[in-house]
């Protein structure tokens, strides 16, 4: 099983500010494979990046995915308030999918 | 426009058996992976595993291998979830989802709490 580990835990920014979001692979993935979503409370996850770097339909352009191999990044250029919410990375390479324990991203 | 419609929520007591549904429609059913994902009060998304409707090839994660049964029905576009004895710790939000390149469109989520 392919474990995920998402870091930090919580990051606390103010609106305006760039945040970055990391996802690490317990072995090496293929970028093909890896995607992120945005979960705000009460509602259904959103898938934001597929493919680690190609942005989902609708999704703004100041959500970038990058990375290969073992580490990923998410990056949100300059925050907007709806955009404090719970990030998890996924893999659906194999037989076996694993999501990220997820980050917050709070409002400081 | 792509949609996944789930059952409304269940309220169970251990030992009882359920069956969840995930209606798709504005696309092919049977052509796209459908997952479940359950997700406990106030925790994180957990991938139970996925169902591939045009043959029902099915892949369970371990941890809910044998816990849980996926099935499909092609003639409604529906996906289904079920428990043959459900347990308190079965309480939780489960989603079904379609899968393109990751989980491209969610349900709207059933939540299912088991209480004696």
């Amino acid at each position: 099983e392919i474990v995920l580990t998402q870091s930090p835990g919580t990051l606390s920014l103010s609106p305006g500010e760039r945040a970055t979001l990391s996802c690490r692979a317990s072995q090496i993935i293929s970028s093909t494979y890896l995607v992120w979503y945005q979960q705000k409370p009460g509602q259904a996850p959103r898938l934001l990046i597929y493919g680690a770097s190609s942005r989902a339909t609708g999704i703004p352009d100041r959500f970038s995915g990058s990375g290969s191999g073992a580490d990923f990044t998410l990056t949100i250029s300059r925050l907007e308030p709806e955009d404090f919410a719970v990030y998890y990375c996924q893999q659906y390479g194999g037989s076996m999918w694993t999501f990220g324990q997820g980050t917050k991203v709070e409002i400081k | 426009e792509v949609q996944l419609v789930q059952s409304g929520a269940e309220v169970k007591k251990p030992g009882e058996s359920l069956k969840i549904s995930c209606k798709g429609s504005g696309y092919s059913f049977s052509t796209s992976w459908i997952g479940w994902v359950r997700q406990m009060p106030g925790k994180g998304l957990e991938w139970m595993g996925v169902i591939f409707p045009s043959d029902s090839d099915t892949r369970y994660s371990p941890s809910f291998q044998g816990q849980v049964t996926f099935s499909v029905d092609k003639s409604i576009s529906t996906a289904y979830l079920q428990w043959n004895s459900l347990r308190a710790s079965d309480t939780a939000l489960y989603y079904c989802a379609r899968h393109g390149a990751g989980f491209q469109n969610w349900g709207q989520g059933t939540l299912v709490i088991v209480s004696s």
